[in-house]
């Protein structure tokens, strides 16, 4: 079964600077990704979606980015502010079930003024 | 656009007892997701629905949870008898359709479940 990485639990970084978190999938290459927001309390918000045959998404501050090659998609944010703190999380869809999500354990993200 | 709506947003019973989840999704969504999100985890599907048959459930374990969704708009999610490692947070998600283009998935609040 597919398994998603995200290769860092927490990530700090300075307001203005540009935050760059990535997902790893293991198996089979995932007919697209997408990443989600989830704020303390509440359920995982959409961002972004980006397919196998798309190198790169970008929508505002936000650029996502899917290497299949490296079996790998990074995300980042641009112009980071205290406002984008929050966990992120990356979803791999496809196998047998079509809109089936395979969700990594999310990266905390706090941007510090 | 009404969101996703759950109910209770908290719940605590002791172990052994059951408990029951609701879920309405976004009018028109033809898909709708249970998931359980253990803290510090990612959202692990339980079950999926499309309309008012069921999807995809493999990772359901269906010794002690049912979940069904009459008339392919509400859905309720149970557990008989809990045990402690079923306390999570309960998500629902429902999207305009799953087995057609790539329908991001809109999520309801949760409920917080806590087995003493």
């Amino acid at each position: 079964s597919q398994k998603i990485e995200q290769n860092s639990e927490a990530l700090n970084i300075q307001e203005g600077k540009t935050a760059t978190l990535t997902c790893n999938y293991t198996n089979y290459s995932p007919a697209y990704l997408q990443w989600y927001r989830q704020d303390p309390g509440r359920g995982p918000v959409f961002l972004l979606l980006i397919r196998e045959n798309e190198k790169e998404k970008r929508k505002e501050r936000l650029k996502v980015t899917f290497d299949t090659t490296l079996k790998q998609s990074l995300f980042h944010i641009t112009a980071s502010q205290p406002a984008d703190s929050a966990t992120y999380l990356c979803a791999s869809a496809g196998g047998t079930s079509y809109g089936k999500l395979t969700f990594g354990q999310g990266t905390i993200l706090t941007v510090h003024p | 656009e009404a969101g996703v709506a759950q109910s209770p947003r908290y719940k605590i019973i002791e172990k052994r007892q059951s408990v029951a989840f609701w879920c309405n999704p976004i009018s028109g969504h033809a898909t709708l997701y249970w998931y359980q999100q253990i803290l510090g985890q990612g959202p692990k599907l339980l079950i999926q629905f499309q309309n008012n048959g069921v999807v995809d459930d493999s990772q359901l374990p269906k010794d002690r949870f049912s979940a069904e969704r009459l008339k392919g708009v509400d859905s309720t999610l149970k557990i008989q008898p809990a045990k402690l490692e079923d306390s999570a947070v309960y998500l629902c998600a429902s999207s305009y359709s799953g087995t057609s283009g790539s329908g991001e998935q809109f999520f309801g609040p949760g409920t917080r479940l806590t087995v003493l």
